[in-house]
């Protein structure tokens, strides 16, 4: 069964800073896509970041990037220079081939002005 | 433009009713997905629907809950008796054809009374 762990509930990060959320994940299936999604308080979400599992290189896309550590499984990700606009929850989920999507609890990110 | 258009946005509703919440996707999807959010608690999956069929489902989706795409094109979720633990955000959300991202409608807000 897969398993998304979150460890932080809630992060503070000083605006222009980078701050690291945290993701580990548990699965026996080779083939597997990890993601970041943005709910802000506006209640949606949004789709920030994807790694697949055979991909050899960090993902990117703009400030955000994918700390990929398979042999560890985990999966964080790294926002940099902070924006107030930042602030919001940040969900990792991993979906394995053909599957459905599991997400984690999710960590409350503020950032601070 | 989002690429998912659920409706209503809001639904109230007396326990014991029935809701039937509505999805609209826009381009080529192939598999769609219903996940549900309690108010401050994580995304927790439903089910899965692929070629006009359930694929997977969790301990979540009873019998309470159905799934239809009855004209090809709306996606819709049915809660035959709501209870008072229906009360939560439910979205659907969609993968395309040839990608690995899944993507969230704006999501129904369900009170039930």
């Amino acid at each position: 069964a897969q398993k998304i762990t979150q460890t932080q509930p809630g992060m503070f990060v000083q605006e222009k800073e980078a701050v690291t959320l945290d993701c580990t994940y548990d699965t026996s299936d080779p083939s597997y896509g990890l993601f970041w999604y943005k709910q802000p308080s506006s209640g949606e979400m949004i789709f920030l970041i994807y790694q697949g599992s055979y991909d050899q290189q960090n993902a990117t896309e703009g400030r955000y990037s994918l700390n990929f550590q398979k042999a560890r499984k985990s999966a964080n990700l790294v926002i940099s220079a902070s924006q107030l606009g930042d602030s919001a929850m940040y969900f990792c989920a991993m979906r394995e081939y053909n599957n459905d999507m599991r997400f984690g609890a999710g960590t409350r990110l503020t950032v601070k002005p | 433009e989002p690429e998912v258009t659920q409706t209503p946005s809001h639904q109230v509703t007396q326990m014991g009713q029935e809701v039937i919440l509505r999805c609209v996707p826009i381009s080529n999807h192939l598999y769609f997905y219903w996940y549900r959010q309690i108010l401050g608690q994580k995304v927790e999956f439903l089910v899965s629907f692929y070629n006009n069929e359930i694929s997977e489902k969790s301990e979540i989706f009873d019998d309470q809950f159905s799934v239809e795409r009855p004209d090809g094109s709306n996606f819709t979720l049915k809660i035959r008796s709501t209870k008072l633990e229906d009360s939560a955000m439910y979205f659907c959300a969609f993968v395309r054809a040839g990608d690995e991202k899944l993507f969230f409608g704006s999501g129904t807000q369900l009170s039930v009374l």
